[in-house]
């Protein structure tokens, strides 16, 4: 987890409330993912980042939306949460796309 | 829809044994990964096979990749409690990565 922090670690906030999720890295890496994991999916990219303003989406982007704005920082909100977005949510960072990626410690959300 | 599935999805062993876990992909990929994850934990990277490579080695772990079947097996030899985890096996196509459910092992002291 070295290198990479999630913001909050855990949640707890009600249906139709916005979200906002942080993820700050200090490696200068050029990609940035966001993730969630449910019981019986394994990971489902939610959507990455490829630079600085750039992103794209992912396997399950319906009802979050992304920003990065700096290299070091890369922002997933729920724009009016539902209880169905209740997962942990990982963030990851490579170096290059299809390269090895670096997990935080995750966000554990709750949506009730 | 998932890109890697793994197999079996929970295996139980005795430390000292070896454990094999496997992965059957869909598509053409770019590379294929192999991660571990403690419970509550984020995931940690083992090993990176690009397609171009058939096996790979790091420490006690071993894997093979066989794009003709579309699958690849991680083996962990000598096993020890510590090692007990959830295993997933991820597949790179572009910028896409596609993670398996994961198998499930325990290693009994």
């Amino acid at each position: 987890d070295a290198g990479i922090t999630q913001s909050p670690r855990h949640k707890v906030t009600e249906t139709g409330t916005p979200v906002t999720l942080r993820c700050h890295q200090t490696e200068n890496h050029r990609y940035m993912y966001w993730y969630r994991q449910d019981p019986g999916h394994g990971l489902r990219l939610i959507h990455y980042s490829y630079g600085v303003k750039d992103t794209d989406k992912g396997e399950v982007s319906d009802g979050y939306s992304v920003s990065r704005s700096k290299t070091e920082d890369f922002l997933l909100t729920l724009e009016s949460a539902t209880s169905s977005q209740t997962s942990v949510y990982f963030c990851a960072i490579s170096r290059e796309g299809p390269g090895t990626q670096y997990f935080g410690p995750g966000t554990r959300l709750t949506v009730l | 829809s998932q890109q890697g599935e793994e197999d079996p999805q929970a295996l139980s062993i005795q430390e000292g044994e070896n454990a094999t876990m496997n992965c059957s992909y869909k598509t053409s990929i770019n590379n294929l990964q192999w991660y571990r994850q403690n419970s509550g934990r984020g995931l940690v990277h083992l090993i990176l096979i690009r397609s171009n490579e058939r096996e790979k080695h790091s420490g006690r772990l071993r894997v093979t990749l066989d794009t003709s079947k579309k699958s690849s097996s991680l083996l962990i030899t000598a096993s020890r409690a510590a090692d007990t985890a959830s295993y997933f096996c991820a597949t790179s196509v572009n910028n896409d990565m596609r993670f398996g459910a994961g198998t499930r092992l325990t290693v009994k002291p």
